[in-house]
């Protein structure tokens, strides 16, 4: 099993362009988030889903956009990336019945916006 | 406003000693307290977890101690080696949130 996975590793941005970050899972887990961090403030969720089709704002949605169209895969797109959106995403999976903690995440993008 | 915090935000410990990570929480309708290890350059990884039923769990070197009238949780980590350097986050969630609250984080370097 490969887990949680992401691409890209790295991205630079100029604002206002707009890019999808990937995220995949083989382990068949039901819920999907995706997280920000930055120096000093912890893990903040940006969006999760529940299941393909089904998807909520977490405490930092703006700015982005999530779909599921797979339980594999949960894409996070920045429509119009701005230099506030500089941080480190990462994805994270569980399966449905777990505590929200037990969760396994990737290894993370690191993205830069100029 | 930030519900969990925790304390230090960096921390060096000698290779052998007791390195203690503190935390505190506001919500008392939080019901799992998990603490994560990250590695530089990787994701966290879930490291040991307790519910405020109990006062201490222990896995190996790492033990949670958790005051449920402070509303406070620390993690210890005996007999520390400099594989166990690392940043380490408190988190708390509720029952059936699909929401984690993580600490800011402590960046702990043991020194052999």
């Amino acid at each position: 099993n490969a887990g949680v996975t992401q691409t890209p590793k790295f991205q630079v941005l100029k604002t206002g362009q707009s890019m999808t970050l990937q995220c995949a899972q083989d382990m068949n887990h039901e819920y999907m988030s995706w997280y920000r961090q930055d120096p000093g403030m912890g893990l903040r969720l940006i969006h999760y889903s529940v299941g393909a089709g089904i998807t909520d704002q977490g405490e930092v949605p703006n700015g982005y956009n999530v779909s599921r169209s797979t339980t594999e895969d949960f894409p996070l797109r920045l429509l119009s990336a701005a230099p506030s959106q500089t941080s480190v995403y990462f994805c994270a999976s569980r399966r449905r019945g777990v505590a929200a903690h037990e969760q396994y995440f990737g290894p993370g993008t690191r993205l830069t916006v100029t | 406003q930030q519900q969990v915090k925790q304390s230090p935000q960096s921390l060096i410990v000698q290779k052998g000693g007791i390195s203690i990570i503190n935390c505190a929480y506001e919500n008392t309708a939080f019901d799992y307290f998990p603490w994560y290890q990250q590695f530089p350059g990787k994701g966290p990884a879930l490291l040991i977890a307790i519910r405020p039923d109990v006062s201490e769990k222990k896995e190996g070197r790492f033990t949670i101690s958790f005051n449920k009238s402070a509303k406070q949780f620390s993690l210890h980590i005996m007999d520390s080696q400099p594989g166990d350097s690392a940043t380490y986050f408190c988190a708390a969630t509720g029952a059936g949130s699909y929401q984690l609250t993580f600490g800011k984080g402590t960046k702990l370097s043991v020194i052999p």
